[in-house]
C-alpha cells in the first residue's frame, strides 16, 4: 500500500513564525503536491514538484515556498505565518504517468 | 467561474435510495475525469475514473458527457457507509498529473 505521511496532524503557530510542514511518501513517486482545503473553496493547489529540486507554482503560491531535496520528501514552508493561512494542508503524491493521487492524512494548521 | 462546479448539497437520502450527483467543468480541453471520496476529517481517495463510454463499479456508475461538459455519479442502493463528500476531479491536457478538484457534494445516508 502506498503510504504518504505528514509530520503533524495538528499545529498551532503564532503570526510571523516560520512554519515547516513535512511530507514523506514511500512509493518512489516522481510527483508530489501540496494543497490547502478550506470550507466552500475545496482543495486548492499551492505548489507541486515533478522531480527532485524541481518545483512549480500551483494556483495559490503566495506566502508559501517548497523544498524537495530528496525524492521521497516534499516540504511546505510558510516564511511568515499569517492568520489567513489557517487551514487544512494536504500532501499528495503520484507516479510519473499516473493520475491517482495518494494523499496524506493532512495537517490542520491554526495561526493565532 | 470555477473550473469544476458541484452542488455542495447536502443530499440527505434514506438507506436503499438511488442518488445522483452532477458536476460541470469549464475547460473543453480537459482530458481525464475522476470521482474522489472524502470521509469526514479524512483525506480524499480515488473512487473511480470516468470514461466516455460510462463505467460501473458495483453500485456506482459514472458517466461523462463531453458535449455538455458534465460528469455524473450514480449510487444505487445507498448504504450508511456511503455517507461522505464526493469530489469531482478533472485533469487537463499537458498538465502531467496535476488535478483540479471541485468543492465536493456532501451525501448523508440515513436509516
Amino acid at each position: 500500500d502506498v503510504k504518504v505521511t505528514q509530520s503533524s496532524r495538528y499545529l498551532v503557530k503564532r503570526t510571523g513564525e516560520k512554519v515547516f510542514l513535512e511530507c514523506v511518501q514511500d512509493m518512489d513517486h516522481e510527483n508530489m503536491f501540496w494543497y490547502r482545503q478550506d470550507p466552500g473553496l475545496g482543495l486548492r493547489l499551492i505548489y507541486f514538484s515533478y522531480d527532485v529540486k524541481m518545483k512549480e507554482k500551483g494556483d495559490i503560491p503566495e506566502g508559501y515556498s517548497v523544498s524537495r531535496e530528496k525524492k521521497e520528501r516534499f516540504s511546505l514552508i510558510l516564511e511568515s505565518a499569517s492568520t489567513n493561512q489557517t487551514s487544512m494542508y494536504l500532501c499528495a503524491s503520484t507516479s510519473g504517468g499516473g493520475y491517482e493521487q495518494y494523499f496524506g492524512p493532512g495537517t490542520r494548521l491554526t495561526v493565532t | 467561474r470555477k473550473e469544476v462546479e458541484q452542488d455542495p448539497g447536502p443530499f440527505n437520502v434514506p438507506e436503499g435510495a438511488t442518488v445522483a450527483f452532477n458536476c460541470t467543468y469549464s475547460n473543453s480541453a480537459s482530458q481525464s475525469f475522476f470521482w474522489y471520496r472524502q470521509d469526514c476529517r479524512k483525506e480524499p481517495k480515488l473512487l473511480m475514473s470516468v470514461y466516455s463510454s460510462g463505467n460501473e463499479d458495483g453500485r456506482f456508475t459514472a458517466q461523462l458527457n463531453r458535449a455538455s461538459q458534465y460528469i455524473s455519479l450514480l449510487i444505487r442502493d445507498s448504504k450508511l457507509s456511503d455517507s461522505a463528500t464526493y469530489l469531482c476531479v478533472v485533469r487537463n491536457t499537458g498538465t502531467a498529473s496535476k488535478l483540479t478538484f471541485g468543492t465536493g457534494t456532501r451525501l448523508q445516508v440515513t436509516l
